[in-house]
């Protein structure tokens, strides 16, 4: 089974710097997806930004973006330039496409990283 | 309709009651998922459908909890006989299902969730 883990369960950065939220996974697959949500106090989740594994290039995303190492199952997100509506939990989700309806296409979820920016 | 919408936002029930929760996918959407998160903490997955396939039931923590998912449209998340431990809010998300041979989903959006309170 595939699991995900963020081994930061609270981080802080001041307003206008850079900070990373990281993120490390399992699987035994070649090619699956990864996700990075956010979610703020309002409960809603909110897609950050999404990274397919045949894709090499790091995606980005505006102030977003993440480093994505395969051989090392990492995958992991810079915030820069750090707003105060950045402040939210922030979660990093696997799904694996697999090549049948019985075992691909679930969402897993890491445990999530709280990330508060301080004015 | 635009998003993904949950019903009730808030329910308060006593212990032993049961309880239905609506969740309306983004039309077209042919996966939905439900999740419960419980206070500051990260996604525990429940239940899964995706188009006619059979559902993935690996995350339902008892034979209490249980799901439905008519005409391929509206999901219900009914729990039996509550306890105080299923107080949590419960997501509902749906995503397009690209198809294919390594077809897969595209990202989740999520409602806004239903703050369930057993008391």
């Amino acid at each position: 089974a595939q699991t995900v883990t963020q081994s930061q369960p609270e981080m802080s950065v001041q307003e206008a710097e850079t900070v990373t939220l990281s993120c490390t996974y399992d699987t035994s697959e070649n090619n699956y997806y990864l996700f990075w949500y956010k979610q703020p106090p309002s409960r809603q989740m909110i897609l950050v930004i999404r990274q397919e594994a045949y894709k090499q290039q790091n995606a980005t995303e505006n102030r977003f973006s993440v480093n994505f190492q395969k051989a090392a199952k990492s995958f992991s997100l810079k915030i820069s330039d750090s707003q105060l509506g950045d402040t939210a939990m922030y979660f990093c989700a696997f799904m694996n496409p697999g090549v049948s309806m019985e075992y691909g296409n679930k969402l897993v979820f890491g445990a999530g990283t709280i990330l508060r920016v301080k004015s | 309709g635009a998003g993904v919408s949950q019903s009730p936002s808030n329910k308060v029930t006593e212990k032993g009651k049961d309880v239905e929760l609506r969740c309306d996918p983004i039309s077209g959407h042919t996966a939905l998922y439900w999740y419960r998160q419980s206070l500051g903490q990260g996604l525990e997955f429940l239940i899964y459908f995706q188009g006619n396939s059979a559902p993935d039931k690996s995350g339902l923590p008892s034979d209490r909890f249980s799901a439905e998912r008519t005409g391929g449209s509206v999901s219900t998340l009914t729990i039996q006989r509550t306890q105080q431990e299923d107080s949590a809010v419960y997501l509902c998300a749906s995503s397009f299902y690209r198809g294919g041979y390594r077809g897969a989903n595209t990202e989740a959006f999520f409602g806004q969730g239903t703050r369930l309170t057993v008391v």
